[in-house]
């Protein structure tokens, strides 16, 4: 199975501040038509996960401009900017490149 | 408006099984894969299988084989997940997803609660 990694297992911010949180999968993610399977969530306290970022670099539809994905085969960051308080919650990335799908354990964005 | 309407929280007996349903609106059915993920009180994301509610095909982490049994209903654009056997180590919430090879996971339902007690 792909394992994928987020270190952090949290992260605080200062609104208004922008934010780097890191993903490493351990087998590239590149497939061989050109896409990068790399998906970025956030599951916000008590809510069910929400689509942010597809296709590593890609944003979901209605997710505002201020989140951004980038990334290599191996290792992706997802940039959150002007971090706001509805940002809250835990953010987890996913391999959706094969069987079984996997997830990170979640980098817990925090407020100061 | 695309939907995933789950089904209602369950407390069940341990040895017994469960079924919980994710009811599609909104969309074509059969256009989008169905996947399914597992999330134990307070822990991460775990990925339990996929069904193509158009062929029934289906596909499952290893772990949940002879745990989870994935259907799908067309005439009633539903998806069925079926948990046997269940144990404490079931008690979590479950959630659908909508998925096509572009964008995956872009819609979810609002998670089903199953608790396995005495």
């Amino acid at each position: 199975d792909i394992v994928m990694t987020q270190a952090a297992p949290s992260v605080p911010v200062t609104p208004g501040e922008s934010v780097s949180i890191s993903c490493r999968s351990s087998k590239s993610l590149l497939h061989s038509n050109g896409n990068t399977y790399l998906y970025w969530f956030l599951q916000r306290p008590g809510q069910s996960p929400q689509l942010l970022i597809y296709r590593m670099s890609n944003l979901a539809s209605g997710v505002p401009d201020r989140f951004s994905g980038s990334g290599s085969g191996t290792a992706f960051t997802l940039r959150i900017s002007r971090v706001e308080a509805e940002d809250v919650g835990v953010y987890y990335c996913m391999q959706h490149l094969e069987y079984p799908f996997t997830f990170g354990g979640g980098t817990k964005l925090e407020i100061k | 408006q695309v939907q995933l309407q789950q089904s209602g929280a369950e407390l069940v007996r341990p040895g017994t099984s469960v079924k919980v349903s994710c009811k599609a609106s909104g969309y074509a059915f059969t256009n989008y894969l169905i996947e399914w993920v597992k999330q134990r009180p307070g822990q991460g994301l775990e990925w339990i299988g996929v069904i193509n509610p158009g062929s029934g095909g289906t596909n499952y982490n290893e772990k949940f084989k002879g745990k989870a049994t994935l259907t799908a209903d067309k005439s009633s654009s539903t998806a069925y997940m079926q948990l046997s056997s269940l144990t404490s180590d079931d008690s979590a919430v479950y959630f659908c997803a909508r998925t096509a090879r572009a964008t995956a996971m872009d819609y979810w339902g609002q998670g089903t609660s199953v608790t396995v007690s005495s």
